[in-house]
């Protein structure tokens, strides 16, 4: 079975600091995977996606950047936080099977304070 | 612009009542529904998925409808519990794809239930 794992899942940064947050996916090869973020009261935002190795394209001009060194694992980084990169993101893959073809499937979040 | 607003923005319901909440959408070119349910803090996970010719799913006690007419849907809830309270967010895909990417989604704001004893 497919699983995506995200870590980690609590977090606070001061401003101007490093951010790193992994995603992996395990059970499909070659996903489109995607990083989402959820602002409070806020629908949930694309931010970037990719489609292979070393494949990104932003949605939204950002203080973020995203990687993919490996078919399974998606990165999320910055280089330095600002306040306003403070949210819930949401790393999600693109499953497709019989029963529901083109569901995404979403991790279990990181909550992101930045200070 | 694709928008996607929900309502009512927030629901308080006794257990084992039914309840219903609303989905209405202006996305175009349209390609599917979705309806999730995202507990707090938690990633949001698939209740149903509809496409342009469906009108009715259901998912145990969760029936989502559509109407591509009038672009609306809606989630009804049979018998309600507890482990029901949760965000309930509608998502719609636009038929163009993101290169590849699968198609872009445009997500409501969700619906919070709480259900009481």
């Amino acid at each position: 079975s497919q699983t995506i794992h995200q870590w980690p899942a609590t977090l606070v940064q001061p401003v101007g600091s490093p951010l790193s947050l992994e995603c992996t996916v395990e059970g499909t090869s070659n996903p489109n995977l995607y990083w989402y973020r959820q602002a409070a009261g806020r629908g949930l935002q694309l931010l970037f996606y990719s489609v292979g190795i070393g494949q990104i394209s932003s949605e939204v001009p950002q203080n973020l950047s995203a990687s993919r060194p490996q078919d399974r694992q998606f990165i999320l980084s910055s280089k330095k936080l600002l306040l306003s990169d403070s949210g819930f993101y949401l790393c999600a893959w693109r499953g497709s099977t019989v029963e529901q073809p083109n569901t995404i499937y979403f991790g279990e979040g990181s909550w992101l304070t930045v200070v | 612009k694709n928008q996607v607003e929900q309502s009512p923005q927030s629901l308080i319901i006794l257990e084992g009542k039914n309840c219903t909440l609303q989905c209405n959408y202006t996305v175009s070119p349209f390609s599917n529904l979705r309806w999730y349910k995202q507990d707090t803090g938690r990633g949001p996970v698939s209740l149903t998925i509809m496409t342009f010719s469906e009108n009715t799913k259901s998912n145990g006690r969760y029936t989502a409808t559509l109407d591509a007419d009038t672009k609306q849907s809606s989630l009804h809830i049979t018998a309600s519990q507890l482990s029901d309270s949760a965000s309930y967010i509608c998502v719609v895909s636009a038929g163009y794809p993101l290169t590849g990417g699968g198609n872009k989604l445009t997500f409501g704001t969700g619906t919070q239930l709480k259900v009481e004893l």
